[in-house]
């Protein structure tokens, strides 16, 4: 079955702490990967998202991720969270060339000031 | 307009009430998509449109959901006698054109049926 986990449903930091987001997935087939950032009362934005090429990507706001095949993997990182990255932060993946999306459940960050 | 904007942002309605959510995709975007965010989840996918053909409909949970997008542009979702597990934010998002470009979402509105 096509899923995607996010096993961090909530995680408290304070501020310039480091960031790491845990993302699996299971689709079979090449997939093209994403995560989004949802900050309170705003809609769904694209931080970053991997299509092919380096397996490391960087994103806005000083996010990046790292693809690793091997483990279905797409981890979120960050070297050092603002009190401004307070968000719900979703991983999605879809297969190439397909359109549907599928989201992980979500991982509610709090950073504290 | 510069993003993707859904109308109303709250609905409420009393169960068996009919309601329809509007979405208007970015101007020139081809493809665009409904998806159902229940309370701690993620978005679930519902529905597919490339221009004003409706490609995919697998995801809608029952034949009282009702989707269309008649001249390739607006979107609206209608759901037909409400009911309390309806209750959830219904995302709409629009993309260039599907497959490997970048979806941008709406706002979404928050539907409570009471």
């Amino acid at each position: 079955a096509q899923s995607v986990s996010q096993h961090n449903h909530h995680v408290i930091l304070s501020e310039a702490a480091s960031l790491e987001l845990g993302c699996n997935y299971s689709y079979g087939g090449t997939v093209n990967l994403f995560w989004y950032v949802q900050y309170p009362g705003q809609h769904l934005q694209l931080l970053l998202k991997y299509f092919s090429g380096d397996p490391l990507v960087k994103g806005i706001k000083g996010f990046e991720a790292e693809f690793i095949k091997s483990k279905f993997s797409f981890n979120l990182r960050k070297p050092s969270v603002q009190w401004s990255d307070t968000a719900e932060y979703f991983c999605a993946v879809n297969g190439k060339g397909t359109y549907k999306y599928i989201f992980g459940t979500g991982t509610r960050l709090k950073v504290l000031a | 307009g510069a993003g993707v904007s859904q109308s109303p942002r709250y609905k409420v309605a009393k169960r068996g009430q009919d309601v329809a959510l509007r979405c208007d995709p970015i101007s020139g975007h081809v493809s665009l998509f409904w998806y159902q965010q229940a309370l701690g989840q993620g978005p679930e996918f519902l529905t597919y449109f490339q221009n004003e053909a409706q490609l995919d409909k697998s995801g809608l949970p029952s034949d009282r959901f009702f989707a269309e997008r008649p001249e390739g542009s607006v979107s609206t979702l209608k759901i037909q006698r409400t009911q309390q597990e309806d209750s959830a934010v219904y995302l709409c998002a629009s993309s260039f054109n599907g497959g490997n470009t970048e979806a941008f979402f709406g706002q979404g509105t928050r539907l409570t049926v009471v």
